[in-house]
């Protein structure tokens, strides 16, 4: 199985400043996934981070706000950028089967945003 | 579009009783996947079960058990003679193929086992 780092674990920040999140992948994968669980909530996803091209966006959230790197097929950046306290939540990156074993979808540990 | 439900928002029961958590879902696709996760107090998922959609045949892993009904649209888990350990959040997904694709989350059922 896959092992998925996060980072932070957790962090509190400051309303307006900004946050990246990093989501590091002990084996190459196709696609790496952001989700986001706000409080008491499911997980809604963010975005597909592809490597070598644009991420793309799932309705209600945009570039400016998320913007997400993929510099390679381990590694992928989220940032909340000028955050609020509606951005507090846990942020889950997840990743594709691997091959040899593609019956899991594998999530990291999340990292647990507060934002006052 | 794609859409789960699990209608059941809190499950309280003493430990040993068996607890069903429901879940029933909308595809189009006539090639999709199903899943169940575990969501323990500590915040990390942790993946149950995948199924596909021409799989119908029940599955049994240890004290949890499974029944895929394409007819009902649904995708239902059973924890038998529960135990303290299985208090946590249990969320059902929906995917279109198995891997490489976005999950769609049901909105989670919180199961609390009480001694």
């Amino acid at each position: 199985s896959a092992v998925i780092s996060q980072k932070p674990s957790r962090d509190i920040c400051q309303r307006g400043t900004s946050l990246t999140i990093q989501c590091q992948v002990d084996s190459q994968v196709t696609m790496m996934f952001w989700y986001r669980q706000q409080p008491g909530q499911s997980l809604t996803l963010i975005a597909t981070a592809n490597q070598g091209s644009e991420a793309t966006y799932e309705s209600g959230f945009v570039i400016d706000k998320f913007p997400i790197s993929r510099p390679n097929l381990t590694f992928s950046t989220l940032t909340v950028s000028n955050m609020s306290p509606e951005d507090s939540s846990i942020y889950l990156c997840s990743v594709d089967g691997l091959a040899g074993d593609r019956d899991e979808q594998f999530f990291g540990p999340g990292t647990r945003l507060t934002v006052l | 579009a794609q859409k789960v439900t699990q209608a059941q928002t809190e499950i309280s029961v003493v430990e040993k009783e068996d607890v069903t958590l429901d879940c029933v879902y909308e595809t189009r696709d006539t090639t999709y996947y199903l899943f169940w996760y575990k969501q323990p107090p500590s915040g990390e998922l942790v993946f149950l079960i995948r199924r596909n959609s021409f799989d119908e045949q029940n599955e049994i892993s240890g004290r949890y058990s499974w029944n895929f009904q394409k007819s009902t649209s649904s995708f239902n888990f059973t924890i038998t003679a529960s135990q303290v350990v299985d208090s946590a959040v249990y969320f059902c997904a929906l995917s279109r193929r198995a891997a490489g694709n976005k999950l769609t989350f049901g909105g989670g059922t919180r199961v609390l086992v009480k001694p």
